[in-house]
């Protein structure tokens, strides 16, 4: 059983939109920290973003913020990534991954692939 | 936020020791203890191996440690064995409540 499952990545032009979902199982969403990270193509990975456990506070990587949002939806146990004003720089698969352990990423999702062409 | 540097390569024979190095700043790597060190197989997700600066999780084997020197943290492996040919990239917390990842480094067993 995979815990963390993303989908809602594809195909979209520049300057389009597009929202990521992560949906859990076997661990309550609620409880932990969630994040994105991404990975472009032959590259290393990136923080995009976090909400809080409790307070749901959210938190972005300057290169994104003001374009993608973050948020969960704790009855559905999902976490969202709305993306929005794609350049190509956004290409890349991005990761729904938990944060268990104190500031580190515990759990991590299969990934889910965003072209941005 | 600039990424962490890492060398490119590091290398070793099986049964060798090999040490990974991640050096940042006084904003990340030297003001927190919160450096995790994760390993990713081609084509798989990352799997984290240290979290705060030396501690494993459950299922990680002793061979791999983590220590960390004012800006520069270190992953060393120990017993080097086939499985652990992998990237691995290290992580930090940092101030303005971000995080920020090394450039990775691909460990090749010889």
């Amino acid at each position: 059983e995979v815990p963390l499952v993303e989908s809602g990545g594809g195909l979209v032009q520049p300057g389009g939109s597009l929202r990521l979902s992560c949906t859990t199982s076997g661990f309550t969403l609620y409880n932990n920290w969630m994040h994105w990270v991404r990975q472009g193509p032959g590259k290393g990975l990136v923080w995009v973003s976090r909400v809080n456990s409790i307070d749901s506070v959210r938190h972005y990587a300057d290169s994104v913020k003001g374009r993608f949002t973050i948020s969960r939806d704790n009855a559905m146990n999902t976490l969202y990534l709305q993306l929005s004003s794609l350049t190509v720089e956004d290409t890349a698969v991005y990761y729904c991954v938990s944060g268990g352990y104190p500031a580190a990423f515990d759990v991590w999702g299969q990934g889910t692939t965003v072209t941005v062409s | 936020q600039s990424a962490l540097t890492q060398p490119p390569s590091a290398s070793g024979s099986p049964g060798q020791s090999v040490t990974i190095s991640c050096t940042g700043t006084s904003s990340d790597v030297g003001g927190h203890n919160y450096v995790s060190w994760y390993q990713q197989h081609p084509g798989k997700a990352p799997k984290l191996m240290i979290y705060e600066v030396r501690k494993r999780p459950s299922g990680v084997p002793d061979r791999f440690s983590g220590s960390k020197s004012a800006n520069t943290a270190s992953l060393t492996v120990s017993g080097l064995q086939a499985e652990d040919e992998a990237d691995y990239y290290c992580s930090s917390y940092a101030d303005s409540d971000n995080f920020v990842f090394g450039t990775g480094t691909k460990v090749t067993v010889l």
